[in-house]
């Protein structure tokens, strides 16, 4: 089975443009997860989607929204982007069938992106 | 507001010795979920293990085991008989036991094996 993917693997862009980065989950899961993950430091939680549905929401500015679509793959856009922006992001699924125990995160391999 | 604290920025060691990733964290939650992924050069975050609150518990599991004390909030990591291979960054990460999954992730801790 596919695992989670993610396009771009790589974006360079400059500063005050907009991004759109996606994320297609692994089959049969519902619920979408985006972290930004800056050099030398881990994962920080952005978003989660549910059943299209925005279920948690990091501290992050306006400037970040994401959607989920009918088929669950997911869509990150960043406006005006600033330098600090330049970072790993990552997209995770999981299956969340109510149980804890099976609300694993699976993560795809990140799309790298660089702000000029 | 929880927090996960990997106080080792770095370790260095050489082939076939033991190395332990110290993890400490906190969380107002009576119940969760601890976990260790690594991260290769790749950059894919990989599962390793997870253990519950409520279990205490400490596995070993091939060349990996782990040490979870809830009294002194700590979840420690060890690589029994290092490996070239496992030269990654390591996180430990916390979750909530509740219906939303979403992970709260130390700084990581690189591990160089050399040969």
């Amino acid at each position: 089975d596919a695992g989670v993917t993610q396009s771009p693997t790589h974006l360079i862009k400059t500063r005050g443009q907009h991004v759109t980065l996606r994320c297609s989950p692994i089959s049969g899961h519902k619920s979408v997860s985006w972290y930004q993950q800056v050099l030398g430091q881990g994962p920080q939680f952005i978003f989660q989607y549910y059943e299209k549905e925005e279920r948690g929401r990091g501290n992050f500015p306006d400037r970040f929204s994401a959607r989920q679509f009918p088929n669950y793959s997911s869509e990150l856009n960043v406006n005006a982007l600033l330098l600090g922006d330049s970072a790993l992001y990552l997209c995770a699924s999981s299956p969340d069938r109510g149980n804890p125990t099976y609300n694993e995160q699976f993560f795809g391999p990140g799309t790298r992106l660089t702000v000029l | 507001a929880q927090k996960v604290t990997q106080a080792q920025t770095e370790i260095s060691v050489v082939e076939k010795e033991d190395v332990t990733l110290d993890c400490v964290y906190e969380t107002r939650d009576t119940t969760y979920y601890l976990f260790w992924y690594k991260q290769p050069p790749s950059g894919e975050l990989v599962f390793l293990i997870r253990r519950n609150s409520f279990d205490e518990q400490n596995e070993i599991s091939g060349r990996y085991s782990w040490n979870f004390q809830k009294s002194t909030s700590s979840f420690n990591f060890t690589i029994t008989a290092s490996q070239v291979v496992d030269s990654a960054v390591y996180f430990c990460a916390l979750r909530p036991n509740s219906g939303y999954s979403t992970l709260t992730f130390g700084k990581g801790t690189m591990l160089l094996v050399s040969p």
